[in-house]
C-alpha cells in the first residue's frame, strides 16, 4: 500500500482550457475526498465520495466543476474552461469505514492557470 | 458554520525551544479535532487526534489536549527539532450530515520554522 496517489503532481494551463486530476486512494478505504488549497490558506472541501456515490458537493464546486469516482475506485476532477482564479493546490484524501479517524491525503495536484 | 481560528505565523523558533501554537474553533455539538502537518512539497499529514472532551493527542512528541469549556487545542512540543520545520494546521470535524461525510474545517495553518 503506497498511500493514497495523485496525478499529476503540477499542471500548467491557459485560461478556458479543461483539466483532469486522478486520484488513487488507499484500496480498502471507500470514502474519498476533494479539498482545494490556496496559497496561505487551509484545505477547502469540494466534494465527497463513499464508494462511487458523489454524497456531498461544497458550493465551492461551481457547475464548471465536476467529480467521478466510477467503480468506488480511483477518483477523477475536471475543470471545465478554467479561470485563473482556479490556480490552487486540489488534494485528495480517503478514509476508511465510519469511524472520524482523520483522513490520508495524497501529495496534491498544482494548477496554474496562466 | 463550523470554523477554526489559528495563530498567525510564522513562528520561529530555536531548536530544543518549546513550542505552542494555539488553536480555538467554533462548532455546534462535539466535534473531533485534528492537527495536521504539511511539510514543503507535500500533502497533509495526519499528526494527532482527539475525539472527546479532556481527550489528549499525542504523537512524535507533539501533544494537544481537546479543551471543551474553553473550545481550544492548542499544539504543543517541549522541545523542537529543525526537522519539525513546516504548516500545522488545526482541523475539526464537527457537523454529522446525513451524507456522514466528517468533512474537515481548518484553521488557515502556522508556519513554523526552526533554526539551529
Amino acid at each position: 500500500d503506497t498511500g493514497v496517489s495523485q496525478d499529476p503532481r503540477h499542471k500548467i494551463t491557459k485560461r478556458g482550457q479543461n483539466v483532469t486530476f486522478r486520484c488513487d486512494p488507499i484500496s480498502e478505504h471507500n470514502r474519498l475526498y476533494w479539498y482545494r488549497q490556496t496559497l496561505g490558506q487551509g484545505p477547502e472541501f469540494l466534494t465527497y465520495f463513499q464508494n462511487e456515490a458523489q454524497l456531498e458537493k461544497s458550493r465551492l464546486l461551481s457547475d464548471r466543476f465536476s467529480a467521478e469516482r466510477p467503480k468506488g475506485s480511483f477518483s477523477t476532477l475536471e475543470i471545465q474552461r478554467t479561470e485563473q482564479g482556479d490556480s490552487a493546490m486540489y488534494l485528495c484524501a480517503s478514509s476508511p469505514g465510519r469511524a472520524n479517524y482523520g483522513y490520508t491525503f495524497g501529495s496534491g495536484t498544482r494548477l496554474t492557470v496562466v | 458554520g463550523d470554523s477554526v481560528t489559528q495563530m498567525e505565523g510564522p513562528v520561529t523558533l530555536s531548536e530544543e525551544a518549546f513550542l505552542t501554537i494555539n488553536c480555538t474553533y467554533t462548532a455546534t455539538g462535539y466535534p473531533s479535532l485534528f492537527w495536521y502537518v504539511q511539510y514543503p512539497g507535500e500533502g497533509l499529514q495526519l499528526l494527532l487526534k482527539a475525539t472527546k472532551a479532556d481527550d489528549k493527542g499525542s504523537n512524535k512528541g507533539f501533544e494537544a489536549t481537546y479543551r471543551k469549556e474553553t473550545t481550544s487545542f492548542h499544539l504543543e512540543k517541549g522541545s523542537v527539532q529543525v526537522s519539525d520545520s513546516a504548516v500545522y494546521f488545526c482541523a475539526l470535524s464537527g457537523q454529522y450530515s446525513g451524507a456522514g461525510s466528517y468533512q474537515l474545517t481548518f484553521g488557515k495553518g502556522t508556519k513554523l520554522s526552526v533554526i539551529p
